[in-house]
């Protein structure tokens, strides 16, 4: 069965230091993957895409991940966090096996100390 | 451009009665999917329409939901009967084509059944 495991339920670092969102998916071949933000009481938005063009993918805001095929994992990185990426954070796959629909990690909350 | 629009924003309704929420996907997109976002179950998907094709029900959790698309462009989801864990957000998306295509959401509408 095709899954996503996002590893931290929660995240808190400080402003300025590194972000690092952890993902793991199970599949038998390479899926597209993305990552979404959603913002409190906002609607999700795109990060950024992987479609097996390159496995260091950028994104918008300065994130970006990268795609390991042997460890299965999309994690998500940004150099320098800031107060205004304080969000829910997911973790998504689809195409396995054909199939339409996104399948969403439980998420991770991302919280910016001053 | 236009994104994606949901009506209402918020409902809230007896337990019991039918619901009835609405999504307007960007304008040439062709494919339109359902997801319901909830505290206990996450993102989950509903169901999905791809042109004039039959759409995938897979994600409905009961007969109780049902949705259509007319025209190719609006959709309609109906829940009949509510019940109180049909609370939740329920969040409409579309993309070009298909879903390796990148999906866009909507705001959401956030459902409460008393």
């Amino acid at each position: 069965a095709q899954s996503v495991t996002q590893l931290d339920s929660h995240v808190s670092v400080s402003e300025g230091t590194p972000v690092l969102l952890r993902c793991n998916y199970s599949s038998s071949y390479s899926p597209s993957l993305f990552w979404y933000v959603q913002h409190p009481n906002k609607g999700l938005q795109l990060l950024l895409k992987y479609t097996s063009a390159a496995t260091l993918v950028k994104g918008i805001n300065g994130f970006e991940a990268e795609f390991k095929k042997s460890e299965t994992s999309f994690h998500l990185t940004k150099p320098s966090a800031h107060m205004s990426d304080a969000a829910e954070y997911f973790c998504v796959v689809s195409g396995f096996q054909g199939a339409q629909k996104l399948v969403f990690g439980q998420g991770t909350r991302l919280t910016i100390n001053p | 451009g236009a994104g994606v629009s949901q009506s209402p924003s918020n409902k809230v309704t007896e337990k019991g009665k039918d619901v009835e929420l609405r999504c307007d996907p960007i304008s040439g997109h062709t494919a339109l999917y359902w997801y319901r976002q909830s505290l206990g179950q996450g993102l989950e998907f509903l169901i999905y329409f791809q042109g004039n094709s039959a759409p995938d029900k897979s994600g409905l959790p009961s007969d109780r939901f049902s949705a259509e698309r007319t025209g190719g462009s609006v959709s309609t989801l109906t829940i009949q009967r509510t019940q109180q864990e049909d609370s939740a957000v329920y969040l409409c998306a579309s993309s070009l084509y298909q879903s390796t295509d990148t999906q866009y959401f909507g705001p959401g509408t956030r459902l409460t059944v008393l």
